[in-house]
């Protein structure tokens, strides 16, 4: 399966701890693009990397949150001290950065906070 | 600011008839638009796209229509399965062509 592949699909984090979502782009792709959704709304646009790069984080909270694309490896989304308001669905997608190509999505992890 | 705006959160219809699904935008610099769909618990798939040189595009029962003057697109489902249930995103960019601008999604309801 050459999807974008997410993982994990659930995770289950307790107040003050730490959240990492992973993601693997496409096969071809070098832009990643991490989305929010909350219960009952739409896409909120996070962040967009490519490689090494971090190009737009403005939809991304200035504290607790990070994101990264190293040169090997998945994009990182890290959450730190994990609040209830940050359980949602979190969505990466990915594309190959050319004019007039979609974007792919992962399945989601759907982060719960207790 | 919300670029990209789907007014109707949900949609009813038979099973056989035409489903019409709306989308109005702000940005002129848009040129490029996307349909997608969302089943629960899944990612959002891709559907359709069309560019600003077009009005019109179709893919078996989906067609989007672009109107640029109003600033509006829809896709336009025939006819209706109960299969195309789902959430119905559209989405847009252009001004800069790798950020991708969504609307809030219209929940479609396909009756048997």
């Amino acid at each position: 399966n050459a999807g974008v592949m997410q993982n994990p699909r659930h995770l289950v984090r307790r107040r003050g701890q730490e959240a990492r979502l992973r993601c693997s782009p496409m096969k071809g792709h070098s832009h990643v693009y991490w989305y929010r959704q909350l219960p009952e709304e739409g896409l909120k646009f996070m962040v967009y990397l490519q490689k090494e790069n971090i190009i737009d984080e403005s939809g991304m909270p200035k504290e607790r949150f990070s994101a990264e694309f190293p040169k090997e490896g998945p994009s990182i989304l890290r959450i730190q001290q994990v609040v209830r308001g940050d359980s949602a669905a979190y969505f990466c997608a990915s594309s190959p950065g050319r004019v007039n190509q979609p974007q792919h999505f992962g399945d989601g992890t759907r982060l719960s906070i207790l | 600011d919300q670029q990209v705006k789907q007014n109707s959160p949900s949609l009813s219809v038979q099973e056989g008839r035409i489903s019409i699904l709306n989308c109005d935008y702000t940005n002129s610099m848009f040129d490029y638009f996307l349909w997608y769909k969302k089943y629960p618990a899944e990612g959002p798939t891709f559907l359709i796209s069309i560019s600003s040189i077009k009005d019109k595009n179709e893919d078996g029962r989906f067609t989007v229509f672009l109107n640029k003057s109003a600033k509006h697109l829809s896709l336009h489902i025939v006819p209706s399965q109960p299969g195309d249930s789902a959430v119905y995103f559209c989405a847009a960019s252009g001004d800069n062509f790798n950020k991708f601008y969504f609307g809030s999604g219209t929940k479609l309801n396909v009756k048997p």
